[in-house]
Protein backbone atom coordinates (compact mmCIF):
# COMPACT_ATOMS: atom_id res chain seq x y z
CA UNK A 1 0.00 0.00 0.00
CA UNK A 2 1.22 3.37 -0.93
CA UNK A 3 1.87 5.84 1.95
CA UNK A 4 0.59 9.68 1.83
CA UNK A 5 3.06 11.42 -1.23
CA UNK A 6 3.54 15.20 -1.20
CA UNK A 7 4.87 16.88 -4.87
CA UNK A 8 7.08 19.03 -5.09
CA UNK A 9 10.04 18.14 -2.69
CA UNK A 10 11.40 21.10 -2.59
CA UNK A 11 10.45 24.79 -3.71
CA UNK A 12 12.52 27.88 -4.09
CA UNK A 13 10.25 30.57 -5.00
CA UNK A 14 10.68 34.55 -4.55
CA UNK A 15 8.77 36.78 -2.57
CA UNK A 16 5.54 37.19 -4.15
CA UNK A 17 5.25 34.47 -6.73
CA UNK A 18 2.66 31.62 -5.86
CA UNK A 19 2.91 28.23 -5.34
CA UNK A 20 0.96 25.16 -5.05
CA UNK A 21 1.98 22.28 -2.74
CA UNK A 22 0.10 18.92 -3.52
CA UNK A 23 -1.01 16.08 -1.40
CA UNK A 24 -2.22 12.19 -2.01
CA UNK A 25 -3.21 10.43 0.84
CA UNK A 26 -3.68 7.04 1.38
CA UNK A 27 -6.02 5.55 -0.78
CA UNK A 28 -9.38 5.47 1.25
CA UNK A 29 -8.79 7.66 3.67
CA UNK A 30 -11.51 10.29 4.51
CA UNK A 31 -9.44 12.48 6.89
CA UNK A 32 -6.35 14.81 5.36
CA UNK A 33 -4.73 16.85 7.22
CA UNK A 34 -1.64 19.89 6.36
CA UNK A 35 0.60 20.72 9.14
CA UNK A 36 3.83 23.05 8.98
CA UNK A 37 7.11 23.76 10.31
CA UNK A 38 9.00 26.69 10.77
CA UNK A 39 12.49 26.22 11.08
CA UNK A 40 13.06 26.10 14.63
CA UNK A 41 9.82 25.89 15.67
CA UNK A 42 7.24 23.25 16.44
CA UNK A 43 5.02 21.62 13.89
CA UNK A 44 1.56 23.20 13.62
CA UNK A 45 -1.25 22.45 12.57
CA UNK A 46 -2.88 24.69 9.33
CA UNK A 47 -6.10 22.35 8.56
CA UNK A 48 -8.11 19.19 8.43
CA UNK A 49 -10.19 17.75 5.72
CA UNK A 50 -12.65 15.15 5.71
CA UNK A 51 -13.89 13.82 2.28
CA UNK A 52 -13.90 17.41 0.52
CA UNK A 53 -14.83 19.33 3.48
CA UNK A 54 -12.98 21.46 5.35
CA UNK A 55 -13.23 19.98 9.09
CA UNK A 56 -11.17 22.40 10.79
CA UNK A 57 -9.32 25.14 9.65
CA UNK A 58 -8.16 27.04 12.85
CA UNK A 59 -4.60 27.23 11.94
CA UNK A 60 -4.45 28.27 8.43
CA UNK A 61 -2.36 31.79 9.29
CA UNK A 62 -3.91 34.26 6.95
CA UNK A 63 -5.84 34.38 3.84
CA UNK A 64 -2.57 34.07 1.47
CA UNK A 65 -3.48 30.47 2.31
CA UNK A 66 -6.16 28.60 -0.11
CA UNK A 67 -6.36 24.85 0.64
CA UNK A 68 -8.46 22.49 -1.49
CA UNK A 69 -9.32 18.89 -1.39
CA UNK A 70 -11.42 18.44 -4.59
CA UNK A 71 -14.04 14.90 -5.15
CA UNK A 72 -12.31 14.10 -1.85
CA UNK A 73 -8.75 12.47 -3.06
CA UNK A 74 -5.65 14.67 -3.64
CA UNK A 75 -5.23 17.88 -1.67
CA UNK A 76 -3.58 21.31 -2.90
CA UNK A 77 -1.96 24.14 -0.87
CA UNK A 78 -1.85 27.50 -2.67
CA UNK A 79 0.22 30.24 -1.24
CA UNK A 80 -0.40 33.75 -2.87
CA UNK A 81 1.52 35.72 -2.68
CA UNK A 82 3.92 33.89 -0.80
CA UNK A 83 6.04 36.18 1.67
CA UNK A 84 9.16 35.23 3.38
CA UNK A 85 7.62 33.96 6.98
CA UNK A 86 5.93 31.20 4.77
CA UNK A 87 9.39 28.95 4.50
CA UNK A 88 9.35 25.76 6.19
CA UNK A 89 8.65 22.15 5.75
CA UNK A 90 4.35 21.34 5.05
CA UNK A 91 3.30 18.32 6.30
CA UNK A 92 0.58 16.39 4.65
CA UNK A 93 -1.10 13.22 6.69
CA UNK A 94 -4.14 11.55 6.14
CA UNK A 95 -6.28 8.79 8.57
CA UNK A 96 -9.16 6.33 8.09
CA UNK A 97 -10.71 3.99 11.11
CA UNK A 98 -8.91 1.06 11.14
CA UNK A 99 -7.89 -1.89 13.03
CA UNK A 100 -5.81 -0.26 15.53
CA UNK A 101 -8.12 2.22 17.29
CA UNK A 102 -5.89 5.13 17.93
CA UNK A 103 -6.69 6.94 14.22
CA UNK A 104 -3.41 7.25 13.76
CA UNK A 105 -2.23 9.79 11.39
CA UNK A 106 0.18 9.02 8.55
CA UNK A 107 2.46 11.57 7.86
CA UNK A 108 4.15 12.03 3.89
CA UNK A 109 7.60 13.27 3.65
CA UNK A 110 6.65 16.83 3.60
CA UNK A 111 7.39 19.57 1.04
CA UNK A 112 10.18 22.18 1.95
CA UNK A 113 9.13 25.36 0.52
CA UNK A 114 11.77 28.12 0.54
CA UNK A 115 10.54 31.83 -0.08
CA UNK A 116 13.25 34.39 -1.18
CA UNK B 1 0.31 27.99 26.22
CA UNK B 2 2.35 25.55 25.22
CA UNK B 3 0.21 22.41 25.39
CA UNK B 4 3.18 19.84 25.03
CA UNK B 5 6.62 20.68 26.27
CA UNK B 6 9.74 18.54 25.31
CA UNK B 7 12.96 19.88 27.40
CA UNK B 8 15.55 18.02 25.81
CA UNK B 9 16.76 19.11 22.57
CA UNK B 10 19.48 16.86 22.35
CA UNK B 11 19.75 13.61 23.48
CA UNK B 12 23.10 11.10 23.69
CA UNK B 13 23.06 7.52 24.22
CA UNK B 14 25.20 4.27 23.85
CA UNK B 15 23.98 1.85 21.42
CA UNK B 16 22.39 -0.85 23.53
CA UNK B 17 21.44 1.48 26.45
CA UNK B 18 17.97 2.49 27.19
CA UNK B 19 16.87 6.23 26.81
CA UNK B 20 14.40 8.56 28.36
CA UNK B 21 12.67 11.16 26.00
CA UNK B 22 10.52 13.84 28.12
CA UNK B 23 7.15 15.06 27.26
CA UNK B 24 5.02 16.67 29.44
CA UNK B 25 1.44 18.06 28.14
CA UNK B 26 -1.15 20.15 29.40
CA UNK B 27 -4.80 19.73 28.65
CA UNK B 28 -8.25 20.21 30.42
CA UNK B 29 -9.93 17.93 28.23
CA UNK B 30 -10.62 14.86 30.15
CA UNK B 31 -10.38 12.58 26.93
CA UNK B 32 -7.13 12.85 24.62
CA UNK B 33 -4.55 10.65 23.32
CA UNK B 34 -0.75 10.92 22.97
CA UNK B 35 1.23 10.07 20.69
CA UNK B 36 4.99 9.75 19.68
CA UNK B 37 6.73 10.22 16.15
CA UNK B 38 9.82 9.19 14.86
CA UNK B 39 11.35 11.47 12.21
CA UNK B 40 14.68 10.15 10.54
CA UNK B 41 16.61 12.28 8.39
CA UNK B 42 14.96 11.58 5.20
CA UNK B 43 11.93 13.67 6.53
CA UNK B 44 9.20 11.14 6.88
CA UNK B 45 7.24 10.77 10.44
CA UNK B 46 7.24 7.61 11.37
CA UNK B 47 4.02 6.37 14.12
CA UNK B 48 5.37 4.74 16.96
CA UNK B 49 3.25 4.61 20.06
CA UNK B 50 -0.19 5.49 21.63
CA UNK B 51 -1.49 6.24 24.80
CA UNK B 52 -5.15 7.24 25.60
CA UNK B 53 -6.15 9.20 28.39
CA UNK B 54 -8.16 6.58 29.70
CA UNK B 55 -5.89 3.66 29.36
CA UNK B 56 -4.82 1.71 32.43
CA UNK B 57 -1.61 0.64 31.42
CA UNK B 58 1.21 2.04 29.96
CA UNK B 59 1.48 1.49 26.19
CA UNK B 60 4.43 -0.51 24.65
CA UNK B 61 5.40 -1.29 21.22
CA UNK B 62 8.33 -3.48 20.71
CA UNK B 63 11.36 -1.79 21.81
CA UNK B 64 8.86 1.27 22.60
CA UNK B 65 7.41 1.66 26.11
CA UNK B 66 5.41 5.01 27.27
CA UNK B 67 5.83 5.86 30.95
CA UNK B 68 2.45 7.39 31.18
CA UNK B 69 2.28 9.72 34.31
CA UNK B 70 -1.48 11.22 34.27
CA UNK B 71 -1.18 13.12 37.84
CA UNK B 72 1.98 14.83 36.52
CA UNK B 73 0.67 15.19 32.95
CA UNK B 74 3.81 13.08 31.69
CA UNK B 75 4.42 10.75 28.98
CA UNK B 76 7.60 10.07 28.19
CA UNK B 77 8.89 7.61 25.52
CA UNK B 78 11.27 4.71 26.96
CA UNK B 79 13.19 3.64 24.03
CA UNK B 80 15.03 0.02 25.29
CA UNK B 81 18.34 -1.52 23.65
CA UNK B 82 19.02 1.56 21.30
CA UNK B 83 20.23 0.86 17.90
CA UNK B 84 22.19 2.89 15.59
CA UNK B 85 19.22 3.25 13.59
CA UNK B 86 16.90 4.91 16.31
CA UNK B 87 19.29 8.35 15.82
CA UNK B 88 16.39 10.68 14.82
CA UNK B 89 14.10 13.60 16.07
CA UNK B 90 11.53 12.63 17.97
CA UNK B 91 8.58 13.88 18.48
CA UNK B 92 5.69 13.86 21.53
CA UNK B 93 2.10 15.26 20.06
CA UNK B 94 -1.56 15.36 21.44
CA UNK B 95 -5.03 15.08 20.49
CA UNK B 96 -7.88 16.43 22.71
CA UNK B 97 -11.20 15.18 22.99
CA UNK B 98 -12.59 11.74 21.74
CA UNK B 99 -9.65 10.07 22.70
CA UNK B 100 -9.08 6.99 20.26
CA UNK B 101 -12.51 7.62 18.52
CA UNK B 102 -11.45 11.32 17.65
CA UNK B 103 -9.96 12.56 14.22
CA UNK B 104 -8.83 16.12 15.44
CA UNK B 105 -5.42 17.36 14.87
CA UNK B 106 -2.14 17.28 16.83
CA UNK B 107 -0.43 19.13 18.78
CA UNK B 108 3.04 18.93 18.80
CA UNK B 109 6.28 19.71 21.04
CA UNK B 110 9.37 20.72 19.77
CA UNK B 111 11.45 17.74 19.26
CA UNK B 112 14.19 15.63 20.85
CA UNK B 113 17.37 14.58 18.63
CA UNK B 114 18.51 11.24 19.71
CA UNK B 115 21.77 10.64 18.81
CA UNK B 116 23.25 7.08 19.39
CA UNK B 117 26.69 6.15 19.13
CA UNK B 118 28.05 2.95 18.69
Amino acid sequence: EAGVTQFPSHSVIEKGQTVTLRCDPISGHDNLYWYRRVMGKEIKFLLHFVKESKQDESGMPNNRFLAERTGGTYSTLKVQPAELEDSGVYFCASSHPGTSGYNEQFFGPGTRLTVL
Amino acid sequence: AQKITQTQPGMFVQEKEAVTLDCTYDTSDPSYGLFWYKQPSSGEMIFLIYQGSYDQQNATEGRYSLNFQKARKSANLVISASQLGDSAMYFCAMREGGGGTSYGKLTFGQGTILTVHP
